[in-house]
């Protein structure tokens, strides 16, 4: 069964420091997202990209934050100068067109720790 | 905005027992989504639900929404060690977002 695969699993950074979070989504999806969570908190929206652009994005996706899909396959999120408060498990996540908006496929997740 | 209220915040049910996991939200919805995370993995799909009154079932996990489109209960029949995990409702917002609740621990004592 195909899913999203998100590279490194867990990723430690000093705090100010660039992050990029992989992600490989489902082949045929067309619709990709970042949700995060951080410890004891909901899972929140971040970021949705359709068509190599940025469709919507939270208060929280700042100019610190950027993604891309610089290939046919991946798909990265990048955090330019770390924060403590960016400490918080990364999902990738993506949608085939034409399915429902909210069936969303997610990856296991990248564990940020921010120290 | 958005918010999802689930209630409760964690459950522990003898095998084989039924339960209820609820979700209410401070707004009408437009598409209720329940998911699945079990302990180091993504959230995994597991039902969608968009009219009122309607009610789906996968298994024996059937869910529903009310008349009024802000409350849906998520129902487990004969719980199984399987069914363990957190379970999340999401509400759609607009064509590219899901809003959360806090989700639901569920574990299953044997």
């Amino acid at each position: 069964e195909p899913e999203v695969t998100q590279t490194p699993s867990h990723q430690v950074t000093q705090m100010g420091q660039e992050v990029i979070l992989r992600c490989v989504p489902i082949s045929n999806h067309l619709y990709f997202y970042w949700y995060r969570q951080i410890l004891g908190q909901k899972v929140e929206f971040l970021v949705s990209f359709y068509n190599n652009e940025i469709s919507e994005k939270s208060e929280i996706f700042d100019d610190q934050f950027s993604v891309e899909r610089p290939d046919g396959s991946n798909f990265t999120l990048k955090i330019r100068s770390t924060k403590l408060e960016d400490s918080a498990m990364y999902f990738c996540a993506s949608r085939a067109a034409g399915s429902l908006g909210g069936k969303l496929f997610f990856g296991s997740g990248t564990q940020l720790s921010v120290l | 905005s958005q918010e999802l209220e689930q209630s409760p915040q964690s459950l522990i049910v003898q095998e084989g027992k039924n339960l209820t996991i609820n979700c209410t939200s401070s707004k009408t919805l437009y598409g209720l989504y329940w998911y699945k995370q079990k302990y180091g993995e993504g959230l995994i799909f597991l039902m969608m639900l968009q009219k009122g009154g309607e009610e789906k079932s996968h298994e024996k996990i059937t869910a529903k929404l009310d008349e009024k489109k802000q409350q849906s209960s998520l129902h487990i029949t004969a719980s199984q060690p399987s069914h363990a995990g957190i379970y999340l409702c999401g509400a759609a917002q607009g064509a590219q977002k899901l809003v959360f609740g806090q989700g639901t621990r569920l574990t299953i004592n044997p």
